[in-house]
């Protein structure tokens, strides 16, 4: 059983490029959440998606965007990457029953560094 | 808004030894779910112990407790005969039940089992 797949593993941007990670979720699951961890600190929760809609979002500005495509799978999009942006980007899974949450799976992360 | 806060940065234990981590959490909500996740050098989060709030009865998962102290909104982990591998950051989180999906994490706590 195929837990959480994020790609790239590593990625070195300039600032104001653009880039975009992906994530596919554990088999099962039909939710995927997307958080930011800068080094030394716990993951900020950026986005949610559920149904291939953004169901919720956190204080990220409007340079985070991201997509589920029919098959579960998403896509985190920043523009005009900032030195900030620099951070771990974890994916993570879920699937809800009724209305109990089991928690994540998380994925490794891409670690993205912008100079 | 819910805050997570974890007040040791750092601890050590030795090999099969105990050792308990704190959290403490803020929130006007009566149901939730609480979460430890273990981070390993490897960066992949994984999902330790789970409560859900309006349980009494504190979680178990073989060497890993709980301790839910729902009205002084404590929530530790015990971790019982330590093992090299127990070596990571931890880190406590919250979501709330009626808003699925998103939680609210500590800055973690480095624990380092000793030999």
């Amino acid at each position: 059983d195929a837990g959480v797949t994020q790609s790239p593993t590593h990625l070195i941007k300039t600032r104001g490029q653009q880039v975009t990670l992906r994530c596919s979720p554990k088999s099962g699951h039909d939710t995927v959440s997307w958080y930011q961890q800068a080094l030394g600190q716990g993951p900020q929760f950026i986005f949610q998606y559920y149904e291939e809609e953004e169901r919720q979002r956190g204080n990220f500005p409007d340079r985070f965007s991201g997509h589920q495509f029919p098959n579960y799978s998403s896509e985190l999009n920043v523009n005009a990457l900032l030195l900030g942006d620099s951070a771990l980007y974890l994916c993570a899974s879920s699937l809800e029953v009724g209305s109990i949450n089991y928690g994540y799976t998380f994925g490794s992360g891409t670690r993205l560094t912008v100079v | 808004a819910q805050t997570v806060t974890q007040s040791q940065p750092e601890m050590s234990v030795q090999e099969a030894e105990t050792v308990t981590l704190s959290c403490t959490y803020d929130t006007s909500e009566s149901n939730y779910y609480l979460f430890w996740y273990k981070q390993p050098p490897s960066r992949q989060m994984i999902l330790v112990i789970r409560q859900e709030a309006y349980k009494q009865q504190n979680a178990t998962e073989n060497r890993f407790s709980v301790n839910f102290q729902k009205a002084a909104k404590s929530f530790s982990l015990k971790i019982s005969d330590s093992q090299l591998g127990d070596t990571a950051m931890y880190f406590c989180a919250f979501m709330k039940h009626t808003n699925a999906g998103k939680s609210t994490f500590g800055d973690g706590t480095t624990l380092t089992v000793k030999p």
